[in-house]
């Protein structure tokens, strides 16, 4: 079963609008990421959250990480025509090894209309 | 800057012939992935490998292998390949083992007829 869940699976809203994309996931996480993958192309790293952070900032994107609930939220503010892409939450589950791989969620296909 | 290049980027096979995908990880990093995206779908890990290691191992089907050479890129070979394997394949490497940021490369389309 997938580790991520991701809701909504598409959202589509107006430019200059905030889009939130909600994550959730099953086990105990190291931390999670969100990445963009613009159709047919590779994943591009948007954001990390540390399993003991609740709360991060980058430009325009904010992530909230709740692991008492096992979900996590992604805020794109002042959207723009470039935000139209898919974006994915990922964890990396708590280990003592490393290059663990990533498992993602299902994603979200966010669209703005201009 | 520098990034993951993948080659080739686009492949067609037949059934049941074998294929050969190749990253070269961004200068520097030691931990290469692989992941596989079908149609519609999330990327789903595939494996991972440490200073020429193998580190972690996802859903890798028996009939793939994978490796990482001295100068740090990899191969992932499959052999018998099947409809279902068509799918993206993404390469991403990264500098830590920490579970740290992965930066991923462009793809390489595999279309299996």
């Amino acid at each position: 079963s997938q580790q991520g869940e991701e809701d909504p699976q598409a959202l589509s809203i107006q430019e200059g609008e905030n889009a939130t994309m909600n994550c959730s996931y099953k086990t105990s996480i190291n931390n999670l990421q969100w990445y963009r993958q613009n159709s047919g192309r590779g994943l591009v790293h948007l954001i990390l959250i540390r399993s003991n952070e609740r709360e991060k900032h980058s430009g325009r994107l904010r992530v909230t990480l709740d692991t008492s609930k096992k979900s996590s939220s992604l805020l794109i503010t002042a959207s723009r025509a470039a935000d139209t892409a898919s974006y994915f939450c990922a964890t990396v589950l708590y280990s003592g090894g490393g290059a663990d791989g990533l498992t993602f969620g299902k994603g979200t296909h966010l669209i703005i209309q201009p | 800057a520098a990034g993951v290049i993948q080659s080739p980027r686009h492949l067609i096979k037949e059934k049941r012939e074998t294929a050969t995908l190749k990253c070269y990880p961004i200068p520097r990093h030691d931990t290469v992935y692989w992941y596989q995206q079908g149609p519609g779908q999330d990327p789903q890990f595939l494996i991972s490998f440490y200073e020429k290691m193998q580190s972690d191992k996802g859903s890798i089907p028996d009939r793939f292998s994978a490796q990482q050479f001295s100068d740090y890129h990899s191969e992932l070979n499959m052999s018998s390949l099947e409809l279902g394997d068509s799918a993206l394949y993404f390469c991403a490497s990264s500098l830590t083992t920490a579970g740290e940021e992965q930066f991923f490369g462009p793809g390489t389309r595999l279309t299996v007829l």
